[in-house]
């Protein structure tokens, strides 16, 4: 059974703090992926990864930075936090290519920033 | 404007009713998901439909490249079935996925 798991699970930061979120994934999967739901505009892409070592880049990055320092592990991290960035996080893992390409969610985190 | 919209954005059923639920998206093709989410929680995937008619269960996806758009066709719904259904884009080559808002199902016993 494919495995991603998030830390924490639920995280309350204050304005201009740091907050790193974490996503393990047991499916050695190469590809790993960050994104933020919110009411009004699903879920967006905010950075992914394409193995240990690599990040890339999404559709709404500003704000956040990526660290893949292995093949299981892929962070998030908010250098300064600000209550914009107050959402649920969502990170996957999945291989783009293939016949029954899919991604895998973990259970998501949620956090509020005051 | 959006690449991927999904209609309706919310439908109530009676237990037993059938839905269709559908997903209009403006690019390029590499492959169409479904993914349910319960509320509060995480998404599970349900296919993997780039093309064709595919089934599992009471659901069937079906995606016509050429008319860019795929369903999810949900047949004697159940209370159980009730949560939030996203499809969701993947570009060619990038495995990244680009999500509709969703369609909220609720289902009454």
């Amino acid at each position: 059974e494919a495995a991603v798991t998030q830390s924490p699970r639920n995280k309350v930061a204050v304005t201009g703090g740091k907050v790193t979120l974490s996503c393990n994934q047991t499916n050695n999967h190469n590809n790993m992926y960050w994104y933020r739901q919110d009411t009004g505009h699903g879920l967006r892409l905010i950075h992914y990864s394409y193995g240990a070592g690599s990040t890339e880049k999404g559709d709404i990055p500003d704000g956040y930075k990526a660290s893949r320092p292995s093949q299981e592990n892929f962070s998030l991290i908010l250098e300064l936090a600000t209550p914009s960035q107050t959402s649920v996080y969502f990170c996957a893992s999945g291989d783009a290519w293939g016949d029954q390409d899919t991604q895998y969610f973990g259970p998501g985190t949620r956090l509020l920033v005051l | 404007g959006q690449q991927v919209q999904q209609s309706p954005a919310s439908l109530v059923l009676q237990e037993g009713e059938n839905a269709e639920l559908q997903c209009n998206f403006s690019t390029s093709l590499n492959s169409m998901q479904w993914f349910y989410q319960r509320p509060g929680g995480s998404l599970v995937s349900l296919f993997y439909n780039p093309s064709g008619t595919k089934h599992s269960g009471r659901l069937t996806s079906t995606t016509v490249i050429k008319e860019r758009r795929s369903s999810l066709h949900i047949s004697s719904s159940q209370t159980t079935d009730s949560g939030t259904y996203l499809c969701a884009l993947a570009g060619a080559n990038t495995g990244k996925l680009t999500f509709g808002h969703g369609t909220i199902l609720r289902v009454h016993p």
